[in-house]
């Protein structure tokens, strides 16, 4: 167990629906970031939000937001899915500079 | 952000010693190395980091070169659970100390 837990761990849904995938960090670790992994991209860095307010961007879609709450915990809300959005989505927790902990992931599936 | 240039494939065989090459030949000299590896079916965990000594832990060995052009993750001896993709990513204040990963390298170990 890593620490970071993310929910759910399957998700199958249907194009032009809405989701939202949930990470709660490892306990005091103030930064997040969500990745997604693809067969054709590879682990592509999507955002960062650290102790509450975003701090990078990446390759993330304007379908694609994020945010992390008071507690922590952040969710990455994926709209308008297509089948080309199919993927793993990772979630990162940091302290800040060094160390970082991924999650288990969750598999979206888009049909 | 500086690239890195990883063999796509390596293997190895068990309890033998398993050296992976990194080439950076655009490194900085605030950006550090980093190690990571992907189990299948799992998120990427670290591995090893370093600057510019070479560094030791329970998991392995990094030894960089002495222009930091390049470093290699050593594996003293190889297990079946070692195999998996390894990313070496370097990781610096310019990149707002987020990973980017390349495509890695595979290395499977045979019994």
């Amino acid at each position: 167990d890593s620490g970071v837990t993310q929910t759910p761990k399957h998700l199958i849904t249907a194009t032009g629906q809405r989701v939202t995938l949930r990470c709660s960090p490892r306990s005091g670790d103030l930064s997040v970031y969500w990745y997604q992994q693809s067969l054709d991209q590879g682990l592509q860095f999507l955002i960062q939000y650290y102790n509450g307010e975003e701090r990078a961007k990446g390759n993330i879609l304007e379908r694609f937001s994020a945010q992390q709450f008071p507690d922590l915990h952040s969710e990455l809300n994926l709209s308008s899915l297509e089948l080309g959005d199919s993927a793993l989505y990772f979630c990162v927790s940091s302290p800040g500079v060094r160390g970082y902990t991924f999650g288990s992931g969750t598999r979206l599936t888009v049909v | 952000d500086a690239k890195t240039t990883q063999p796509n494939s390596m293997e190895s065989n068990e309890e033998e010693p398993v050296h992976l090459p990194c080439n950076h030949s655009t490194i900085s000299g605030t950006d550090y190395i980093h190690w990571y590896r992907q189990l299948p079916s799992q998120g990427p965990e670290y591995v090893i980091h370093g600057l510019t000594s070479n560094v030791n832990n329970r998991m392995a060995s990094l030894a960089i070169a002495e222009d930091r052009k390049s470093s290699t993750l050593i594996l003293h001896r190889a297990t079946l659970r070692d195999a998996a993709v390894y990313y070496c990513i370097l990781m610096g204040g310019g990149s707002n100390y987020k990973l980017t990963f390349g495509k890695g390298t595979l290395l499977t170990v045979n019994p």
